[in-house]
C-alpha cells in the first residue's frame, strides 16, 4: 500500500494569511495526488486533481504542486470558510489511500 | 448533475452483515465511464477506501481494499440504477460514515453522497 503522510496535522493561522500543506507519499505517484476539503457534517469536496489543476468552481485562492512524491496545497490568502479539515488523496494505485488530515484552526 | 445518496441500516449488530445501497440520480452506473466506490470514515478519523465497481454493458469488474477483501462485496443493480455495499461479520471497529463515491480511472472522487452513519453495537 502507498502511504500518504500529510503535514502538518493541524495548524493554526489567522484570515489572510498564506498557508501550505504537505502531503508525502512513499513512493512515486506521478501526478495522482488529489486534494480535499472537509466541513464537519459534510462529505470531502475535490479542490485539486492532478497534483496542480483545479475543480470547477473552486476559488483561485486554492493550488496545488508537486510531482512525484512530495506535493503541497496553497492556500494563498485565508478567508473564514476555510478553516476545516484538508486531506489529500492518491489515485496512481489501488488500494486508493488518504492523508490522515490537515485540520486548519483560526489564530 | 450527478446526485448520489446512501440508504440503509443506521445500526448492526456485532457479527451481522452491514448492508448499504447508493442511489444514482443525473448519471448511469451502466456507462462504463466511472469507478462507483465505497469509502468510510470512524468518527473523528480519515477516509479508507473500501472498494469499487467498474460497470459496462452487462459486466462488471471490483476491486476492494485487501484490509477488508474477504469481508466486502459491491454490486450493480442497473434497472435501479443503484449499487451497493455488503460488509459480513462487523465488529464495533465498522462504525463509521459511509459514503458512496464516484470517480474517473485515476480521477479524483468528483461526486460523493452525504454520508450515512452506521453504528455496530448489540
Amino acid at each position: 500500500d502507498i502511504q500518504m503522510t500529510q503535514s502538518p496535522s493541524s495548524l493554526s493561522a489567522s484570515v489572510g494569511d498564506r498557508v501550505t500543506i504537505s502531503c508525502r507519499a512513499s513512493q512515486s505517484i506521478s501526478s495522482y495526488l488529489n486534494w480535499y476539503q472537509q466541513k464537519p457534517g459534510k462529505a470531502p469536496k475535490v479542490l485539486i486533481y492532478a497534483a496542480s489543476s483545479s475543480q470547477s468552481g473552486v476559488p483561485s485562492r486554492f493550488s496545488g504542486s508537486g510531482f512525484g512524491t512530495d506535493f503541497t496545497l496553497t492556500i494563498s490568502s485565508l478567508q473564514p470558510e476555510d478553516f476545516t479539515i484538508y486531506f489529500c488523496q492518491q489515485s496512481y494505485s489501488t488500494p486508493i489511500t488518504f492523508g490522515q488530515g490537515t485540520r486548519l484552526e483560526i489564530k | 448533475q450527478v446526485q448520489l445518496q446512501e440508504s440503509g441500516p443506521g445500526l448492526v449488530k456485532p457479527s451481522e452483515t452491514l448492508s448499504l445501497t447508493c442511489t444514482v440520480s443525473g448519471g448511469s452506473v451502466n456507462s462504463g465511464s466511472y469507478y462507483w466506490t465505497w469509502i468510510r470514515q470512524p468518527p473523528g478519523k480519515g477516509l479508507e477506501w473500501i472498494g469499487y465497481i467498474y460497470y459496462s454493458g452487462s459486466s462488471g469488474s471490483t476491486n476492494y481494499n485487501p484490509s477488508l477483501k474477504s469481508r466486502v462485496t459491491i454490486s450493480v443493480d442497473t434497472s435501479k440504477n443503484q449499487f451497493s455495499l455488503k460488509l459480513s461479520s462487523v465488529t464495533a471497529a465498522d462504525t463509521a460514515v459511509y459514503h458512496c463515491a464516484k470517480s474517473p480511472y485515476g480521477g479524483p472522487f468528483d461526486y460523493w453522497g452525504q454520508g450515512t452513519l452506521v453504528t455496530v453495537s448489540s
